[in-house]
């Protein structure tokens, strides 16, 4: 069993649209955790970093963290075409160094 | 200026061959990672050097060599190249090694 576990997708939403991607995970010593965007045929970018359970919101997206769940969450408000890309979680413990990320979810909005 | 800078972006060669894939990062980062992203998108940490020393060894075949020449740079040599390494290697830096790490665009391998 992976470590961490993306909702698949791919997703499709129309313009406007509210988006919820979703990570769960197994292992309790992770306790950093981030969400990246990868367009096409660039590298992945740092959209997100939360430590602790809890939301935190930077514009229109939002990071939810719930760690007695081992579950964590990107939502995205009033999507745009320029949000169409993959979406990968990634996590780490205190002093892994390195991240474990997940298989990434692709997300279309369409306008 | 590109944060984190690859070179060469497209890699075409023959099986056997040795490559070299060369990676700066002008932000002031002591920490800098290679990884692996496979066809469905996969990112698996290779290796992790934080000051120029070797932190992370992810049971990476030896035909994979990093070598860190100074804290901005960290190079990646594959020897005897085989169809599996097809993928696109990413390098990325951190400040430290518990901070996010920043990604440069990625070099695509493609093994003939």
């Amino acid at each position: 069993q992976k470590e961490v576990e993306q909702d698949p997708g791919p997703l499709s939403v129309p313009e406007g649209a509210i988006v919820s991607l979703n990570c769960t995970y197994s292992n309790s010593a992770f306790q950093y955790f981030m969400w990246y965007r990868q367009y096409s045929r660039k590298g992945p970018e740092l959209l997100m970093y939360t430590y602790s359970s809890g939301n935190k919101e930077d514009g229109r997206f939002t990071a939810q963290v719930d760690k007695s769940s081992k579950y964590i969450s990107l939502f995205i408000r009033d999507s745009q075409p320029s949000d169409s890309a993959t979406y990968l979680c990634a996590m780490r413990g205190a002093n892994a160094g390195k991240s474990t990320f997940g298989d990434g979810t692709t997300l279309t909005v369409k306008p | 200026d590109t944060a984190v800078s690859q070179t060469p972006k497209y890699l075409v060669t023959q099986m056997g061959n040795d490559k070299s894939i060369k990676c700066e990062q002008n932000l002031g980062h002591d920490t800098m990672y290679w990884y692996k992203q496979d066809s469905k998108k996969f990112l698996k940490i290779m290796f992790s050097y934080n000051n120029k020393e070797l932190i992370i060894n992810e049971t990476v075949p030896n035909r994979f060599s990093p070598k860190s020449p100074d804290k901005a740079h960290l190079n990646l040599h594959i020897n005897s190249l085989e169809l599996g390494d097809s993928a696109v290697y990413f390098c990325a830096s951190s400040q430290d090694s518990v901070q996010p790490q920043h990604f440069g665009d990625g070099t695509r391998l493609s093994i003939l």
